[in-house]
């Protein structure tokens, strides 16, 4: 167990729709980390924030958004839902471990487009 | 570029030992790391490296940094059924961020 939770485990919904997924990093990281888990594209890194401002962006779509909290948890929004975004969606949290940040993954969510 | 390129499938004997290769591109990464990956489970760290180390050993891990390659491998020794997972590199880009480039992941699969 990473010590990073996300929720919900498995989502199914349908093209055009709007969805959040939340995840809480480790007690004590103040990086969370975004990335996207498909078939075609592999693991691809979304997007950073770093204590309630983002930090870097990856390859994103305009229809995704992020946010990260006081309380440090995050929500990825996914909106216009389209096949293709039916992916695993991973958080991670980091924190500096001798000079260096390691990240550490949550469990995923499991989004299904249908 | 941005490519980390991973062999796709390594097929094992159990208790034989198991190397997974990778290659990346950018010679400013850091630090690279390997994760596994189990059926329907995050990514677990395994283990790091710095980019001015040739080797770390962790128990039955032993990572092999070749820097002017740009080559990373992944021992993994007396390789148990457990092991079968896919095991991804991925290197840390410090730009304005840690962010990780990821290969396409190795599936390793472990004969009884």
């Amino acid at each position: 167990d990473s010590g990073v939770t996300q929720t919900p485990k498995h989502l199914i919904t349908a093209t055009g729709q709007r969805v959040t997924l939340r995840c809480s990093p480790r007690s004590g990281d103040l990086s969370v980390y975004w990335y996207q888990q498909s078939l075609d594209q592999g693991l691809q890194f979304l997007i950073q924030y770093y204590n309630g401002e983002e930090r870097a962006k990856g390859n994103i779509l305009e229809r995704f958004s992020a946010q990260q909290f006081p309380d440090l948890h995050s929500e990825l929004n996914l909106s216009s839902l389209e096949l293709g975004d039916s992916a695993l969606y991973f958080c991670a949290s980091s924190a500096r471990e001798g000079g260096q940040e390691t990240q550490y993954f949550g469990p995923g969510t499991r989004l299904l487009v249908l | 570029g941005e490519d980390v390129e991973q062999s796709l499938f390594l097929s094992v004997r159990e208790g034989d030992s198991s190397v997974i290769n990778c290659t990346y591109t950018d010679s400013s990464s850091t630090y690279l790391y390997w994760y596994k990956q189990e059926p329907g489970a995050g990514l677990q760290l395994l283990t790091y490296i710095f980019s001015n180390m040739d080797m770390k050993q962790d128990q039955r891990l032993t990572v092999l940094l070749n820097k002017k390659d740009k080559h990373l491998s992944l021992r993994i020794a007396d390789t148990q059924t457990g092991d079968s997972a896919i095991y991804f590199c991925a290197e840390s880009r410090m730009d304005s961020s840690y962010k990780l480039i990821f290969g396409s992941g190795t599936r390793l699969l472990v004969r009884p």
